[in-house]
């Protein structure tokens, strides 16, 4: 069963702004990992933030952890045309969950 | 720098047949992983292998069955296909332990008349 749930669904966005999506999640985890789904292609590995950490960066990427709220945000600073993809949560106990991802669109 | 590979990339089955999906990995991963992803479901594992020689159901097992090869091949395999198992099917594949990244291929787009 599906143990992350992505918030919006769809995310429409100009580029040069942020594109914030959240995740949330129901049981206990040992880490929380997102990946970007580009049309037509499989996952790629963004970032992962592991239980005991509260934030993490990388390049234009920011995630935060709540582990008493159960819930993560991924943030995209200055977002570009390349930026637009689905986006999915999944969380990691013995097995990843993944949600049903957010699909940002970026326009030019 | 292959990564992940699956063949085919298309397929249209027609019910009742059978059919082997492929998946190869070059980055000496020892965990293989097959999954669904249905529109607006996610990814579904069904299938997972932790290492050579073993493999292990995930949430949607039924009607399909795997095979660990060697440590570089894990294929999936639908014995009599059904609409239902119509999706698209992705491998992928991590190092050792909860904290490795998968690395997926690009999928196999199947089609079950």
């Amino acid at each position: 069963s599906q143990q992350g749930e992505e918030d919006p669904q769809a995310l429409s966005i100009q580029e040069g702004e942020n594109a914030t999506m959240n995740c949330s999640y129901k049981t206990s985890i040992n880490n929380l990992q997102w990946y970007r789904q580009n049309s037509g292609r499989g996952l790629v590995h963004l970032i992962l933030i592991r239980s005991n950490e509260r934030e993490k960066h990388s390049g234009r990427l920011r995630v935060t952890l709540d582990t008493s709220k159960k819930s993560s945000s991924l943030l995209i600073t200055a977002s570009r045309a390349a930026d637009t993809a689905s986006y999915f949560c999944a969380t990691a106990r013995y097995k990843l969950s993944f949600g049903a991802g957010t699909t940002v669109t970026v326009r030019a | 720098n292959a990564g992940v590979t699956q063949t085919p990339k298309f397929q249209v089955l027609k019910t009742g047949q059978s059919m082997t999906l492929q998946c190869a990995q070059d980055m000496n991963h020892n965990s293989m992983y097959w999954y669904r992803q249905d529109p607006g479901m996610g990814l579904r594992l069904i299938y997972y292998s932790a290492s050579e020689g073993t493999t292990d159901k995930g949430e949607v097992p039924n009607g399909y069955n795997v095979s660990r090869l060697n440590k570089r091949e894990f294929s999936l395999r639908l014995e009599s296909a059904a609409p239902s198992q119509t999706s698209v099917y992705f491998c992928a594949s991590s190092g050792q332990g909860e904290d490795q990244p998968q690395h997926f291929g690009d999928g196999t787009r199947l089609s079950i008349l």
